[in-house]
């Protein structure tokens, strides 16, 4: 079984750029969720994707985008970063979804986007 | 949205039970809770979930009073690799999903 996996592992980019995370989710699961962390503070839910769906979303601007793939791995976009994005980027998957309310997580190592 | 809070940080010594308390008063009749273990520079860690009275598995036990407004995660007999940050998580009903994490529980577990 294929955990949770993140790429880049590091990024370094400036003020007003773009930038493309990627995840692959566990094997047999079609959800993933993205969060971001800033130091010190838990992870901020950004959206959930469920089978290519966004099936909710956090409190973040519409800079913030994503997509899903028919073989569930899903890609985070950040347009115009500003350098409150500097945080660790956080991809989680799981069996199910929203629709289950005992939905378990199973996290990625992160990404961790140094904005300058 | 479920809000929860815990203290933000605790100690321990090797060999002790461990107990941190999660708060979510406005918890939803369906809603779950779910206990995250954090260590730095690494994506959280499942470590517990129930819904009502006691969950034991083999790393923690979880305990839900009747009125499900708080829950208390139990590690028995700590080590110091159990220093991290505990994460309860209560994922709000309501239409669209939004799970919310707290600050976390910072535990450090003394030689």
């Amino acid at each position: 079984e294929t955990g949770v996996t993140q790429s880049p592992t590091h990024l370094i980019k400036t003020r007003g750029q773009q930038v493309t995370l990627r995840c692959s989710s566990q094997s047999g699961h079609n959800t993933v969720s993205w969060y971001q962390q800033a130091l010190g503070q838990g992870p901020q839910f950004i959206f959930q994707y469920y089978r290519e769906e966004e099936n909710g979303r956090g409190n973040f601007p519409p800079r913030f985008s994503g997509l899903q793939f028919p073989n569930y791995s899903s890609e985070l976009n950040v347009n115009a970063l500003e350098l409150d994005d500097s945080a660790l980027y956080l991809c989680a998957s799981s069996l199910d979804g929203g629709r289950a309310r005992a939905d378990t997580q199973y996290f990625g190592p992160g990404t961790r986007l140094t904005v300058l | 949205l479920a809000k929860t809070t815990q203290p933000i940080s605790m100690d321990s010594y090797e060999g002790q039970e461990v107990n941190i308390t999660c708060s979510h008063n406005n918890i939803a009749t369906n809603d779950y809770i779910t206990w995250y273990q954090q260590f730095p520079s690494q994506g959280p860690r499942f470590i517990i979930q129930g819904y009502k009275t006691k969950v034991t598995n083999e790393v923690a036990s979880l305990f839900i009073p009747a009125d499900r407004k708080s829950s208390t995660l139990s590690l028995p007999r700590v080590s110091l690799s159990d220093t991290a940050v505990y994460y309860c998580l209560v994922v709000t009903s309501g239409g669209s999903y939004i799970p919310t994490f707290g600050r976390g529980t910072s535990l450090i577990v003394h030689p």
